[in-house]
């Protein structure tokens, strides 16, 4: 099993450049999440999905958007880079309890670095 | 509110010392898991352990321990006869709930950086 995978590792943009980060995990995990780390910051939430066709905020989604159509891919976007979206990001995926409430270890993929000038 | 905080940003030891991670939070929740993952220089994080709020038994795997204190809210983490390859971020974290109900939110601490010289 790969686990979780993330496309690109690296990535250069210019302010206004648009992109998308693609992650893909094999375990058939219900739940994927993306955040973003930053020096000093630990890592901060961006969107996450419980489930194929669903998404919702996390702590810090403007700038960002995503889509989960297929249960194993989870894909963020980023429409206009700024400067300030320069970062390492990480996707991560979770089982889901029988009963809807889950508390499982995420599972992280290996990050993205993006550098916006 | 929920918070993870951990105080120390940087740690150096000598291989063969041992050396504690601290990790405080604070959460309303009644049930409530944390957990400790590792970045090592390479960047990926690796999950390490979960703790459940109904269990305080310590919990000793190899060489790492985990000391989790209901009463002081905290649940450190020491490395024993630490090695090279201990040299790592670690970042603690706390389960919760999003708002709306939806589930397994983690909130990280900052992380220590830990580095073991030779």
């Amino acid at each position: 099993n790969a686990g979780v995978t993330q496309t690109p590792k690296f990535r250069v943009l210019k302010t206004g450049q648009s992109m998308t980060l693609l992650c893909a995990q094999d375990m058939n995990h219900e739940y994927m999440y993306w955040y973003r780390q930053d020096p000093g910051m630990g890592l901060r939430l961006i969107h996450y999905s419980v489930g194929e066709g669903t998404t919702a905020k996390g702590e810090v989604p403007d700038g960002y958007n995503v889509s989960r159509l297929k249960k194993q891919n989870f894909l963020l976007g980023l429409e206009s880079a700024a400067p300030s979206q320069t970062s390492v990001y990480f996707c991560a995926s979770s089982y889901s309890s029988r009963q809807g409430r889950s508390y499982n270890e995420q599972f992280f993929g290996p990050g993205t670095r993006l550098t916006v000038l | 509110a929920q918070k993870v905080t951990q105080a120390q940003t940087e740690i150096s030891v000598v291989e063969k010392e041992d050396v504690t991670l601290d990790c405080v939070y604070e959460t309303r929740d009644t049930t409530y898991y944390l957990f400790w993952y590792k970045q090592p220089p390479s960047g990926e994080l690796v999950f390490l352990i979960r703790r459940n709020s109904f269990d305080e038994q310590n919990e000793i795997s190899g060489r790492y321990s985990w000391n989790f204190q209901k009463s002081t809210s905290s649940f450190n983490f020491t490395i024993t006869a630490s090695q090279v390859v201990d040299s790592a971020v670690y970042f603690c974290a706390l389960s919760g709930v999003w708002e709306g109900g939806a589930t397994n939110k983690l909130i990280f601490g900052t992380g220590t950086l830990l580095a073991v010289q030779p």
